[in-house]
């Protein structure tokens, strides 16, 4: 069974900053999701990366697949209060279905 | 816009009691998911279910646990005999493909006493 990385666990930040969070692997991913999850709440689907290199831009949030596809990034520029929560990866394989990281749990400061 | 989603949001139940976790997956998807949260932990995967049967399971879904579709749009966790440990947040989620864009319930909370 794949196991994931999430880096940093917790990340503290002011308004305006950007920040780039990590997920890594040893294992290769057939697809690859980020997902935003607000306490209490289910996880919200972000993104989903298929192709090794793959750069996908949602506004100010901009998600790359690794060319090995074994690990993904999350950059988020200038970001804004709105953005905190727990943002998890999840990667699936040909072997085994979707397994979740523990997270990176951002802050972002007014 | 089309969504997953699962009742009770809340549980409560007597240990060794059994429980019920009910989801209504999104209409056109094939394949469905368990997870669970315990509360301050990790999204852990229980069990995948397609063409009306388990494709996987991990370690945690052991035989207390069962899934069933009883019908065309439910999808169901049964717990036989709960356990303190069960305690957790259960997500439900299904996609269209496999290990694709899956999207999750907003959970049932277990609380087992």
């Amino acid at each position: 069974t794949q196991l994931l990385e999430q880096s940093p666990q917790f990340l503290s930040i002011q308004e305006g900053e950007n920040l780039t969070v990590y997920c890594n692997s040893s294992s290769v991913f057939s697809s690859l999701q980020w997902y935003r999850q607000e306490p209490g709440e289910g996880p919200v689907l972000l993104v989903t990366v298929v192709t090794g290199g793959e750069v996908k831009k949602l506004k100010r949030l901009t998600f790359q697949f690794g060319d090995a596809r074994k690990d993904s990034s999350l950059h988020i520029t200038a970001a804004q209060p709105g953005d905190t929560g727990l943002y998890l990866c999840a990667g699936a394989s040909n072997n085994n279905d979707m397994r979740f990281g523990a997270g990176t749990r951002l802050t972002v400061k007014p | 816009e089309p969504e997953v989603t699962q009742t009770p949001s809340h549980q409560v139940t007597q240990m060794g009691q059994e429980v019920i976790l009910r989801c209504v997956p999104i209409s056109n998807h094939l394949y469905f998911y368990w997870y669970r949260q315990i509360l301050g932990q990790k999204v852990e995967f229980l069990v995948s279910f397609y063409n009306n049967e388990i494709s996987e399971k991990s370690e945690i879904f052991d035989d207390q646990f069962s899934v069933e579709r009883p019908d065309g749009s439910n999808f169901t966790l049964k717990i036989r005999s709960t356990k303190l440990e069960d305690s957790a947040m259960y997500f439900c989620a299904s996609s269209a493909d496999h290990n694709t864009e899956a999207f999750f319930g907003q959970g049932t909370r277990l609380t087992v006493v």
